[in-house]
């Protein structure tokens, strides 16, 4: 299964940016947000569609509706320019990750 | 601290072998089932494969079903992803990752990462 996400979201400092994830299977499985900045590992930001892991930034949030899940960055700042990553898991061990999504920080 | 540390990185022949090792440290490493995860230069993040706590599942990715194979030995808390018949296209940064637990599916926890490439 696929799960499909815009290419570039562009958002000025301060705005808020939004991320969506499209997927058949999302009303059935929880999502998962990364974050991934240049030569570096990626980070989980959001589990559970909702959740926060500890040390995450309050400005990051998620939210579900149907096939779609999004993630949410209010109040963006220059630090959060990254590439995005959504993914998904079914009880059987097979995983998906979204196609990506740069946010640039103009 | 807890960290996983990836090495067995390198460059090999097309249709050559190579193993990966994930060392970890800092967790109960037979708690977590774990997983490899790939990226191609300048292309996304692709799931390979996941292994049980106990070794006695896995599961993998069609791009690398019946090449790759996973396992672990609990005891020296590290992982390992045999790599055989490899290919251009298995050129990337190669991660493990930590799967979350308590039916939760997201990777918290990752290596570095370690770069294989394949020449033709």
């Amino acid at each position: 299964y696929e799960l499909t996400q815009p290419p570039s979201v562009s958002v000025s400092p301060g705005q808020t940016a939004k991320i969506t994830c499209s997927g058949d299977t999302l009303p059935k499985q929880y999502a998962y947000w990364y974050q991934q900045k240049p030569g570096q590992a990626p980070v989980l930001v959001i589990y559970r569609d909702t959740k926060r892991p500890s040390g995450i930034p309050e400005r990051f949030s998620g939210s579900t509706s149907g096939t779609i899940v999004t993630l949410t960055i209010s109040g963006v700042q220059a630090e959060d320019e990254a590439d995005y990553y959504c993914q998904s898991a079914d009880s059987g061990g097979t995983y998906v990750f979204g196609t990506g999504t740069r946010v640039s920080v103009l | 601290q807890v960290q996983l540390v990836e090495s067995g990185g390198g460059l090999v022949k097309s249709e050559g072998s190579l193993r990966l090792s994930c060392a970890a440290s800092g967790f109960i490493f037979s708690d977590f089932y774990m997983s490899w995860i790939r990226q191609a230069p300048g292309k996304g993040l692709e799931w390979l494969s996941y292994i049980n706590t106990r070794g006695t599942n896995t599961n993998y990715a069609d791009s690398v079903k019946g090449r790759f194979t996973i396992s672990r030995d609990n005891a020296k808390k590290s992982l390992y992803l045999q790599m055989d018949s490899l290919r251009a296209e298995d050129t990337a940064v190669y991660y493990c990752a930590r799967v979350q637990g308590a039916d939760d599916y997201g990777f918290d926890l990752w290596g570095q990462g370690t770069l294989v490439t394949v020449s033709s």
